[in-house]
């Protein structure tokens, strides 16, 4: 079965500090790789997703993922945060054959601090 | 990139009534869509997939009875979840997929007093 780990439950950072999320994934085929961002009480927003091709994939709001098979993770980053990028941010899996539900790791809080 | 609507985005409802909650693609045909809940301060887990024409398939522990879905239509499918009690209280989120990657409705955020 299809599983993803954010170890971090909350990181509190400084508003321009960069920034690292961290995911891993267990899927027993090549995964569909997703990264999404929550305010509170919203729907999800798709920050960037891998599927194949060049492992370092980057997404909106200034947000980069990079793939990493040995290792089994698909960890976001930005070099810079801004205040407005406090949220949840989840990180996902799906099978590679399209159309199919979405795993979800527990999430990560997020806090800017001025 | 695909819109999915999700109505209404929050209702409150008295124990025992029952409520639906729609969710519709608007500018693509889905014959699969994914219904989620999420607690407070958790992550998503799914509850159903919903299949047009056909039964919805439940999630292990997801009562059936309690939360009915219909996909009568390639661009809706709703939820309804039956004589809701308190403990249904929770957000719920749908999403769709016209190809690999998944669009979500905005929620609905249900209260059960």
């Amino acid at each position: 079965a299809q599983s993803v780990t954010q170890p971090d439950i909350h990181i509190t950072v400084s508003e321009g500090a960069s920034l690292e999320l961290r995911c891993n994934y267990s899927y027993g085929a090549t995964p569909y790789l997703f990264w999404y961002v929550q305010s509170p009480g919203q729907g999800l927003q798709l920050l960037l997703k891998y599927f194949s091709g060049d492992t370092l994939v980057q997404g909106i709001k200034g947000f980069e993922a990079e793939f990493k098979r040995s290792q089994s993770s698909f960890n976001l980053r930005k070099p810079s945060v801004h205040w407005s990028d406090a949220a949840e941010y989840f990180c996902a899996v799906g099978a590679n054959f399209g159309n199919e539900k979405l795993t979800f790791g527990t999430g990560t809080r997020l806090t800017i601090i001025p | 990139g695909a819109v999915v609507s999700q109505h209404p985005s929050w209702v409150i409802c008295k124990s025992g009534t029952s409520v639906k909650i729609e969710c519709r693609s608007l500018d693509f045909q889905a014959t699969t869509m994914f219904w989620y809940r999420q607690f407070p301060k958790q992550s998503l887990m799914l509850m159903a997939t919903s299949n047009e024409g056909s039964k919805a398939t439940y999630e292990q522990g997801v009562e059936k009875d309690k939360f009915l879905i219909n996909h009568a239509s390639l661009t809706l499918s709703t939820l309804t979840v039956t004589s809701a009690h308190p403990e249904d209280s929770s957000f719920y989120i749908c999403s769709a997929a016209p190809g690999p990657e998944a669009f979500f409705g905005q929620g609905t955020r249900l209260t059960v007093v």
